[in-house]
Formats: C-alpha cells, structure tokens, sequence
C-alpha cells in the first residue's frame, strides 16, 4: 500500500535536546495529521493541520503545515524519556477520503 | 468521553481459523476504519465504514471483511487465517470522512 516518505526513520537523542523530523509526498494534501505510538497500543493523535503554512503547538510539540502542500514537519522541544515512542504523520490527499500513512521515526531518548 | 474500545487485546489462532475483531467508535462518531500494522509494512488500511456502508477499501484479499452496526459498532472478520495475517489491528473512528481519526489500542492477531 502506498506510504508517505518519513524521515528519519530512527534517531537517538540526548535528553534535553530538540528534535525535528518531517513527512514528504508527492501529492498534495488537505489535512495533516501527527501521532505517537508507544510499542503495542493504538496511535495517540498530537497535531492536526488543516492549511498550508499554519503551525501549531501542544505543549512541546509543533508541527507545521508545508506551504506547498507536500510535506509537514513536527519538532519536540527539550525532549524527555517519555517521549519514546514512533512518530506516524498521517496526510489526506486532495479529492479523497482516505489518510496515508508514513513510515514512522522510531525515537530514543538518552537520559 | 470514552475512546475508541477495541476487543479483544490479544488473540492467538492457528492457520485456517477464522477471527472476529470488534471496534466501539467514539460516542457521535459514525465513521470507522480498521487499519493492519505490521513491522515490515506499516500502517495499512483495510476499510471504512459510515452509516452501515462501506465507503473505502484497501488493497485485502477477499478474506478480509467488515460491516458495521447501525450504532456505529464495527466488527472486522479474517477467514482462513494464514501466518501472514499476524499483526496488530487497528481501529480508528471519526465523525465523518475525513475529519480527525481517534485510534483504539488494537488487538495483536498472532497466527501459529
């Protein structure tokens, strides 16, 4: 099935440290949406995106709707141990009903 | 508000059962759609459902199946289990199409 480009697909990171990491399509998209996964649960919804260039926070967390459509982007600020987990963003292209998902970045925090 | 309720967690079959999953949406929620989450491929999706129709479908074999009740309830059923189908089903709901989905936490198929 079809997938959206994620990257990076793993990283390690001091805690304290901000991280960035971003999802790439090659169509255009309406809605964005950004998730946490903890191992064997459900993904968790963090951000939802609805307008090109529209940035929005919760808590630590900021995601940005690319201007041209195409991609979007999350950043954790001064990440902490509970913020392990796989990051999922989740596109709805134009014209359809069904979201795509991205291949995840797996994250690790070193305490 | 109660999330979205998966049942069961766990499952284990054998080759050639067949299986039931069951999904509650998020009360006022009237579209649910079932996902497939494996290591190697990610988050697939499987079908949607609104108001007792499907509307969408993902590239399955025909042994994937669903329907959904008329209070919104889904049930997803995989006949002639094959190893392959081990994976983490998910269940996602949402007012309507293509509004914000709301996961479950899953139920884990493994296939012996």
């Amino acid at each position: 099935g079809q997938q959206l480009n994620q990257s990076p697909q793993s990283m390690f990171i001091q805690e304290g440290e901000d991280v960035s990491m971003n999802c790439t399509s090659s169509s255009i998209f309406n809605t964005w949406l950004w998730y946490k996964q903890d191992p064997g649960e459900g993904p968790v919804l963090l951000i939802a995106l609805y307008k090109a260039g529209e940035l929005t926070s919760n808590g630590r967390l900021t995601a940005q709707f690319g201007i041209t459509r195409k991609d979007s982007f999350l950043n954790i600020s001064a990440s902490i141990p509970s913020d392990v987990g796989i990051y999922f963003c989740a596109g709805l292209a134009s014209g359809t009903y069904k979201y795509i998902f991205g291949t995840g970045t797996r994250l690790k925090v070193l305490a | 508000k109660a999330g979205v309720t998966q049942t069961p967690r766990y499952l284990i079959k054998t080759r050639g059962q067949q299986v039931t999953l069951s999904c509650s949406p998020i009360s006022g929620h009237r579209s649910v759609s079932w996902y497939q989450q494996t290591p190697g491929q990610g988050l697939q999706f499987l079908f949607e459902y609104f108001s007792e129709t499907q509307r969408n479908k993902g590239n399955f074999p025909g042994r994937f199946s669903g329907r959904q009740f008329s209070n919104s309830r889904s049930e997803m059923n995989v006949s002639t289990l094959e190893l392959g189908d081990s994976a983490l089903y998910l269940c996602a709901s949402s007012r309507d199409q293509g509004e914000k989905l709301f996961f479950g936490s899953g139920t884990q198929l493994s296939v012996l």
